[in-house]
């Protein structure tokens, strides 16, 4: 059993509040962790794909982190907006046929 | 337009019936997904496909059936639809998820009743 787990379950912060997640994976057979954001009634979408351990990526406000030994990732959302309450999803891909487990989710919601 | 698609996007059947969710990507993407979504679980991994012919079991596989005979199609077939089946479906497609991120259908909501 893989077991991809993401804390806290759910968030509720106000707007221009910075806050951040966390993402639990297994540090051995490791390949590549994804973060992923998902809308209601919608598709989830990429925020970032990583590889290597210490990897730090950015897209705006919202960045990652990566600590393959350890097996955890942060994803850090700096000045929270409305428009960034969702669902936030990490998934870890293995060695083993690059299976792609995701884990159940941080719900955020901001208020405005 | 090239894209991943999903039908049908709403499906409604009884207890014991078959039903087949059909995928199908524009991209040529070698690696294909099929995911549920489960309240509490997020996304939980019921089937995927490395490339044509090829499919392994996921985290939940058992009552499913998959089969990926071309590289832009990947069915997946319900054989005796149970109510605990109920579910929306995603089915997602890759080039290669260790470098590369999943695109997602638009989701296949399946009400057993």
């Amino acid at each position: 059993i893989l077991n991809v787990e993401q804390s806290p379950q759910s968030l509720h912060v106000q707007e221009g509040d910075s806050t951040n997640f966390t993402c639990s994976f297994p540090s051995s057979n490791f390949y590549a962790l994804h973060w992923y954001r998902w809308e209601t009634a919608k598709s989830p979408e990429a925020l970032f794909v990583m590889t290597l351990n210490g990897d730090e990526k950015k897209k705006g406000r919202i960045s990652a982190t990566l600590n393959t030994k350890e097996g955890y990732s942060y994803l850090y959302i700096k000045g929270s907006q409305p428009e960034d309450s969702a669902t936030y999803l990490c998934a870890y891909v293995n060695t083993g046929g690059f299976k792609t487990i995701f884990g159940a989710g941080t719900r955020l919601f901001v208020k405005a | 337009d090239a894209g991943i698609t999903q039908s049908p996007r709403y499906k409604i059947t009884e207890t014991g019936r078959q039903v087949t969710l059909m995928c199908h990507q524009t991209w040529s993407h070698s690696y294909m997904f099929w995911y549920r979504q489960d309240l509490g679980h997020g996304l939980r991994l019921i089937y995927y496909s490395a490339a044509a012919d090829i499919t392994d079991k996921g985290e939940v596989p058992d009552g499913y059936v998959v089969s990926r005979s071309k590289t832009e199609n990947f069915p997946l077939t319900l054989e005796s639809a149970t109510r605990s089946q109920t579910s929306v479906y995603f089915c997602a497609s890759s080039e290669t998820p260790v470098t590369g991120e999943l695109f997602f259908g638009e989701g296949s909501r399946l009400t057993v009743l």
